[in-house]
C-alpha cells in the first residue's frame, strides 16, 4: 500500500469552474476525512465517510462543496462554481475505525488556486 | 476561540537545540495527535497520544491529561526537523474528526 494518495496535486482553476479532488485512501481503512488548510491556519474538518456513508458534513461546506464515496474505497471532493475565497491547501486523511494505534494516514493534499 | 492552543507560533533554533513545543486543549479528549507538515503541504503522523510519553528516534511526546497539555519535543535537532508542527485532539464523539491547532512553524538554522 502506497499510503493515502491525492489527485491533483495542484490545480489552477478560473472563478465560477467546477473542480473535482480525488483520494485513494488506505485500502483497509474504512474511514475518510476531508479537511481545508488556508494559510497559516491548522486543518479545518470538511466531511468524514464510514465505508460508503457520509456521516458528517461542517458547516464550512457549502452547497457548492459535494463528496462522494462510492464504493467505499476512494473519495471525491468536487466544488462547484468556484469563488477565489476557496482556494486552499485540501487535505485527505485515512483511518480505521474504531481507532488503530497508527492514528490517522495523511495525503500530500490538493493545493487549488482560484484565479 | 480556537480549541487547541499551541506555542509558540514561531520558532527558530540553532542546529542542535533542544526544542519544545506545547499544546493546550480544553475539554476532555481521548487522543492527542503530533503532525509534521513540510512545505510542499502533505502531513506525516508523529505521535498519537492518550497518556504518559512516547519516543521515536530523537522526537519526544508527553501528555498531561490532567491538566489538558501536551509537548514535543526534539533533542539534538537538525535543519531537516525544520517543518509546521500540528497538534490536533480526538473529542473522541462519534464523529472521530480532529480539531487542530494553528501549528508551530519551526526553523532550524546549520
Amino acid at each position: 500500500d502506497t499510503g493515502v494518495s491525492q489527485n491533483p496535486r495542484h490545480k489552477i482553476t478560473k472563478r465560477g469552474q467546477n473542480v473535482t479532488f480525488r483520494c485513494d485512501p488506505i485500502s483497509e481503512h474504512n474511514r475518510l476525512y476531508w479537511y481545508r488548510q488556508t494559510l497559516g491556519q491548522g486543518p479545518e474538518f470538511l466531511t468524514y465517510f464510514q465505508n460508503e456513508a457520509q456521516l458528517e458534513k461542517s458547516r464550512l461546506l457549502s452547497d457548492r462543496f459535494s463528496a462522494e464515496r462510492p464504493k467505499g474505497s476512494f473519495s471525491t471532493l468536487e466544488i462547484q462554481r468556484t469563488e477565489q475565497g476557496d482556494s486552499a491547501m485540501y487535505l485527505c486523511a485515512s483511518s480505521l475505525y474504531p481507532r488503530a494505534s497508527y492514528g490517522y494516514t495523511f495525503g500530500s493534499g490538493t493545493r487549488l488556486t482560484v484565479v | 476561540k480556537n480549541e487547541v492552543e499551541q506555542s509558540p507560533q514561531n520558532l527558530t533554533a540553532q542546529e542542535g537545540e533542544f526544542i519544545t513545543i506545547n499544546c493546550s486543549y480544553s475539554v476532555g479528549i481521548s487522543a492527542l495527535h503530533w503532525l509534521q507538515q513540510h512545505p510542499g503541504g502533505g502531513i506525516v503522523s508523529l505521535f498519537m497520544l492518550s497518556s504518559g510519553k512516547k519516543k521515536h528516534g530523537r522526537l519526544i511526546a508527553t501528555i498531561n491529561i490532567q491538566e489538558k497539555h501536551s509537548s514535543l519535543h526534539i533533542t539534538a535537532s537538525h535543519p531537516r526537523d525544520s517543518a509546521v508542527y500540528i497538534c490536533a485532539v480526538d473529542y473522541g464523539g462519534s464523529q472521530g474528526n480532529l480539531i487542530f491547532g494553528k501549528g508551530t512553524k519551526l526553523s532550524v538554522k546549520p
